[in-house]
């Protein structure tokens, strides 16, 4: 069965500090890969995608995540600021016919200090 | 263009009592889910919905029922309400199979306490 980990379950850091959320999925499949943000009080937003192509994907606020054949999908900032204080979801779709539902992670809370 | 609704955002109920769930959306999505989000614990998949019409299970399908008369609209019913379903609703759609690449929308949620 597929399944998502996320290890680190809050992560605290300092403006322009650079930031790495670790996430883990078991599928050996074709997968599609996705990063979602929710700050304080709001719903989750689509941060950044994989599909096939660049392993590199850049999604938005200075955002990146690189797919890895075993079984990674880290997500990654240069210098993070205090807005990004958030949870990040990690998220893992089969692809395959008939599967129209993600796996999420447990979630990554991320405080930046000003 | 308001994208996925929820309503209410915010409800009390006491144990025993039902509620219903509203979630429309606007997008002409084919798939529509419901999540349940607990602290430490992520999203959880209640129900899901590939059109009108046809619905089924997730993850933590006990407790609640869905019906998806149209394309628009997705309820979640809550029928004995117990202190377990304390927890932020949110309610998703998307493309579907084919494009999946969009992703999902959500809503802005629907924070429950059963007391």
């Amino acid at each position: 069965a597929q399944s998502v980990s996320q290890h680190n379950h809050h992560v605290i850091l300092s403006e322009a500090a650079s930031l790495e959320l670790g996430c883990n999925y078991s599928y050996g499949g074709t997968v599609n890969l996705f990063w979602y943000v929710q700050y304080p009080g709001q719903h989750l937003q689509l941060l950044l995608k994989y599909f096939s192509g660049d392993p590199l994907v850049k999604g938005i606020k200075g955002f990146e995540a690189e797919f890895k054949s075993k079984f990674s999908f880290n997500l990654r900032k240069p210098s993070v600021q205090w807005s990004d204080t958030a949870e990040y979801f990690c998220a893992v779709n089969a692809g395959t016919s008939g599967t129209y539902k993600y796996i999420f992670g447990t979630g990554t809370r991320l405080k930046v200090l000003a | 263009n308001a994208g996925v609704t929820q309503t209410p955002k915010f409800r009390i109920l006491k144990i025993g009592q039902s509620m219903t769930l509203q979630c429309t959306q606007d997008m002409n999505h084919n798939y529509m889910y419901w999540y349940r989000q607990d602290p430490g614990m992520g999203l959880k998949l209640i129900y899901y919905s590939v059109g009108a019409g046809i619905t089924d299970k997730g993850e933590v399908p006990n407790g609640y029922n869905v019906s998806r008369s149209t394309t628009e609209d997705f309820p979640l019913r809550l029928e004995l309400a117990a202190p377990s379903q304390t927890s932020v609703y949110f309610c998703a759609s998307s493309l579907g199979q084919g494009a999946l690449e969009y992703g999902y929308t959500f809503g802005s949620g629907t924070r429950l306490t059963v007391v």
